[in-house]
């Protein structure tokens, strides 16, 4: 089954929003294979996340990832109006499942 | 610098087959598993199908098991999406990625686009 995250979120520039990603024991909270993407329209995904917490080269660090249970969370810290895009959780699911997204979170800045 | 370029979209009817090809260049194609991800208009993201490195094993989503067939030919840095008894609901646009950091698509291609209709 597809991961749960909140259709959206917003903040004004320079706060910090954070997007949830509630999944089972199966995949979110059996492995700490949880990865984060930013797609803006038109456009291929970004990895932001993976491994839970960790940022690929070129990633600011204003994008920090945690997991507690069976939820994970994508925290954006000062807000910038580049931010503003759909926001995807995924995870290892293990077994045939092998990979499953979250819905998407739509991220408006004010 | 890494690059993916997908292929093979189009129109295709309902029933009928489509074969997608995602070209890599820019790195050892060899070494790193591949996705196939895809999103239909206006929703969000599905995995598809994930292939091993040397292509010893293949995982697929339910909703192709079946009818969709994920390949590599590490010699042509290609991988290929075999996508046979295509549904209206198979309308999406087809992504092929890389998993670069542990079940983290690291590298997407542009995607391609197919359209299931009569």
């Amino acid at each position: 089954s597809a991961l749960t995250q909140p259709p959206s979120a917003s903040g004004s520039p320079g706060q910090s929003v954070t997007i949830s990603c509630t999944g089972a024991s199966s995949d979110v909270g059996g492995h700490d294979y949880v990865s984060w993407y930013q797609q803006h329209p038109g456009k291929a995904p970004k990895l932001m996340i993976y491994e839970v917490n960790k940022r690929p080269p070129g990633v600011p660090d204003r994008f920090s990832g945690s997991k507690s249970g069976n939820t994970a969370s994508l925290t954006v810290s000062g807000l910038q109006a580049e931010d503003e895009a759909d926001y995807y959780c995924s995870s290892y699911a293990g077994g045939n499942h092998f990979k499953v997204f979250g819905g998407g979170t739509k991220l408006t800045v004010l | 610098q890494v690059q993916l370029v997908e292929s093979g979209g189009g129109l295709v009817q309902p029933g009928r087959s489509l074969r997608l090809s995602c070209a890599a260049s820019g790195y050892s194609f060899r070494s790193h598993g591949m996705y196939w991800v895809r999103q239909a208009p206006g929703k969000g993201l599905e995995w598809v199908a994930f292939i091993r490195y040397d292509g010893s094993d293949q995982f697929y989503a339910d909703s192709v098991k079946g009818r969709f067939t994920v390949s590599r030919d590490n010699s042509e840095n290609t991988l290929f999406l075999q996508m046979n008894s295509l549904r209206v609901e198979d309308t999406a646009v087809y992504y092929c990625a890389r998993d670069g950091y542990n079940f983290g698509c690291d590298w997407w291609g542009q995607g391609t686009l197919v359209t299931v209709s009569s």
